[in-house]
């Protein structure tokens, strides 16, 4: 298994500009989740999934948008970046949603300049 | 308000010594689970250790240890034997609720461990 794969592992944006994070997960987990982490910080919640189909947000969801079509990928969409958003991103899975430990992916570092 | 605090500066850990790691947290629900993990320099996230707040017994797994003081509001880790290898950031997180079909995470700022030889 690949586990939680990331991409792309650093990116820089211009103002304005839209992107879209990958995450994929080969490990059937139901539950999938995003979270950004900025300097001196913990992981913050963006969005989270419970399923395919099924999402929601969480403590900082506004300048982002999320869709699960498929189990295994749960796409980040930056509408229009701004340098606020300047973070390193997480994707998390578990193979529940009231499974203890969150499966985390490298990391995306992304910078808006 | 901030449902976890971490406020111990870095801190410098001689090999093979113990370590313990403060975190509070603040919650009114009374079914919630109380989170470690760990964060190397190169940035991944590692799961740690797990406590239920109905959990009789402190969570153990190999080298980490929590130590749940429920009144407190208090659930520090231990590491037991310290390696070089632990040097890194820890981060203490808390999920609300029961866990079923919920398993938002809110994360402490980190607490920094530098093990040395």
């Amino acid at each position: 298994n690949a586990g939680v794969t990331q991409t792309p592992k650093f990116q820089v944006l211009k103002t304005g500009q839209s992107m879209t994070l990958q995450c994929a997960q080969d490990m059937n987990h139901e539950y999938m989740s995003w979270y950004r982490q900025d300097p001196g910080m913990g992981l913050r919640l963006i969005h989270y999934s419970v399923g395919a189909g099924i999402t929601d947000q969480g403590e900082v969801p506004n300048g982002y948008n999320v869709s699960r079509s498929t189990t295994e990928d749960f796409p980040l969409r930056l509408l229009s970046a701004a340098p606020s958003q300047t973070s390193v991103y997480f994707c998390a899975s578990t193979p529940t949603a009231h499974y203890n430990e969150q499966f985390f992916g490298p990391g995306t570092r992304l910078t808006v300049l | 308000a901030q449902k976890i605090t971490q406020t111990q500066p870095g801190m410098f850990v001689q090999e093979k010594e113990a370590v313990t790691l403060d975190c509070t947290y603040d919650t009114s629900d009374p079914s919630y689970g109380l989170f470690w993990y760990k964060q190397p320099s190169s940035g991944e996230m590692i799961f740690l250790i797990y406590q239920g707040s109905y959990d009789q017994q402190n969570a153990t797994e190999g080298r980490y240890s929590l130590n749940f003081q429920k009144a407190r509001k208090s659930a520090n880790l231990v590491i037991s034997a310290s390696q070089l290898g632990d040097s890194a950031m820890y981060f203490c997180a808390m999920r609300e609720g029961p866990g079923y079909g919920n398993n938002r995470l809110a994360f402490g700022k980190g607490n920094q461990v530098v093990v040395i030889p």
